[in-house]
């Protein structure tokens, strides 16, 4: 069955401080998505970065980069000299894709974490 | 603006009441997506369309929510009988794509709270 955990329920730092936000994730397909959401107060989840399972490089945008372990199963997000703007809800999330045209891709959420930045 | 809206964004109703919500899709996604939200969790999946086809249907769904997506369009989420436990903010997405998972862009969402 899927499964995304996020086990940092919250995390502060002080502004420009780096972060890594952990992910883990089961899985019994060879196929999947990773995903990177990000909720700040104003509700709207805004979509950060997919991944899938074939592609193990790592990637950077920016700020962020995102370190993908097949042999961990983890997913992980470091947001390096951090902003205010970035404090928000972080959520990873899994989705097992068909291949058919007809195939749906429901998308697993993890509980998320909460980030605070502080000035 | 082109990006996913939903209607209304805030809804109070008393337990028992029916309620409906709607949420137009950006135009071109031909994938729609349901999920309910409580605090401090994750969005929890409930149903999604392909077009105007209902592909599939948490078991989180019971039989008093349904869900349609006329002609592949917008759709709607209706509740009946509320009761306390469906208090939460009901998220709409959408994304385009034959297959696979593509990324999914987000409405504002519909709190509703039952009292």
């Amino acid at each position: 069955a899927q499964k995304v955990t996020q086990a940092q329920t919250e995390i502060s730092v002080v502004e420009k401080e780096d972060v890594t936000l952990d992910c883990v994730y089961e899985t019994r397909d060879t196929t999947y998505y990773l995903f990177w959401y990000k909720q700040p107060p104003s509700g709207e989840l805004v979509f950060l970065i997919r991944r899938n399972s074939f592609d193990e490089q790592n990637e950077i945008s920016g700020r962020y980069s995102w370190n993908f372990q097949k042999s961990t199963s983890s997913f992980n997000f470091t947001i390096t000299a951090s902003q205010v703007v970035d404090s928000a809800v972080y959520f990873c999330a899994l989705s097992e894709a068909g291949i058919w045209e007809t195939s749906y891709d429901k998308v697993i959420f993890g509980p998320g974490t909460s980030l605070s930045v502080i000035p | 603006d082109t990006g996913v809206s939903q209607d209304p964004r805030h809804k109070i109703t008393k337990r028992g009441q029916n309620v409906t919500f709607r949420c137009d899709p950006i135009s071109e996604h031909n994938r729609l997506y349901w999920y309910r939200q409580t605090l401090g969790q994750g969005p929890e999946f409930l149903t999604y369309f392909q077009n105007e086809a209902q592909l599939e249907k948490s078991r989180l769904l019971s039989d008093r929510f349904s869900a349609e997506r006329p002609k592949g369009s917008f759709s709607t989420l209706e509740i009946q009988r509320t009761e306390q436990g469906d208090s939460a903010m009901y998220l709409c997405a959408s994304s385009q794509g034959l297959a696979g998972a593509f990324e999914q862009y987000f409405g504002p969402g519909t709190r509703l709270t039952v009292t």
